[in-house]
């Protein structure tokens, strides 16, 4: 089975650009989540869509962030401006709940670099 | 809330030593509870999982049992390789739910 396959796996930008982050979850997985890793704050929960519905977006850092979710194979993550503190690792992951308790996976993850 | 409390590191360790990786919880109910070891330069893999209190995950000759009433899921592993070197994360997921709350995160460093 293909794991969660995220694009780009690098981007390097300018401030001020608008960058798209990819995600294609496993396949018959129903929950989708967008996390953040930096060194200072570790990882971050974004944002999470159970049957491509957004839950809590509590996370999500402010407007110039966006996520969305068109169909069950595909999440996009979007900022807008980025500034150089979106610098970070963005990780795409999916889990389908059942009864031996959610098993999140991860994909390799989108290396962002705003200069 | 939920939280997850995990040793500083780095542990540096020398190839077949003993290794614990202490992790401590605070949730409501019953979570599930996670070990991911990230290696350098790529995504989060899930180590072993347990779900209930008194189970014991393992996988890899890593172990860590769920102990409900010191709240804790440390991590064990008997004799450590230089390729386990990485950074490990206890994460938990609250009953009912599907995110994961993830701990700060400890590097281990294993020399030959």
């Amino acid at each position: 089975d293909a794991g969660v396959i995220q694009s780009p796996r690098h981007e390097v930008t300018e401030m001020g650009q608008e960058v798209t982050l990819r995600c294609k979850p496993i396949s018959g997985h129903n929950s989708l989540f967008w996390y953040r890793q930096t060194m200072m704050r570790g990882l971050e929960l974004l944002i999470y869509f159970n049957n491509n519905v957004p839950i809590d977006d509590s996370g999500m850092p402010e407007d110039r962030f966006s996520a969305k979710m068109p169909n069950a194979s595909f999440s996009t993550l979007k900022i807008q401006p980025s500034e150089p503190r979106d610098s970070a690792v963005y990780f795409c992951a999916s889990s389908s709940s059942g009864p031996s308790g959610n098993t999140i996976y991860f994909g390799e993850g989108s290396w962002l670099t705003v200069v | 809330g939920n939280s997850v409390t995990q040793m500083e590191g780095p542990v540096t360790l020398s190839e077949e030593a003993f290794l614990t990786i202490n992790c401590t919880y605070t949730a409501t109910g019953y979570p599930s509870l996670f070990w991911y070891v990230q290696y350098p330069g790529e995504g989060l893999q899930l180590l072993l999982k347990a779900t209930k209190a008194d189970d014991k995950g393992s996988n890899k000759g890593f172990e860590a049992t769920y102990r409900k009433e010191t709240t804790s899921f440390h991590l064990e592993k008997g004799s450590v390789q230089v390729s386990d070197s990485a950074v490990y994360f206890c994460a938990l997921s609250p009953s009912g739910y599907s995110t994961l709350t993830f701990g700060k995160g400890t590097m281990l460093l294993v020399s030959p």
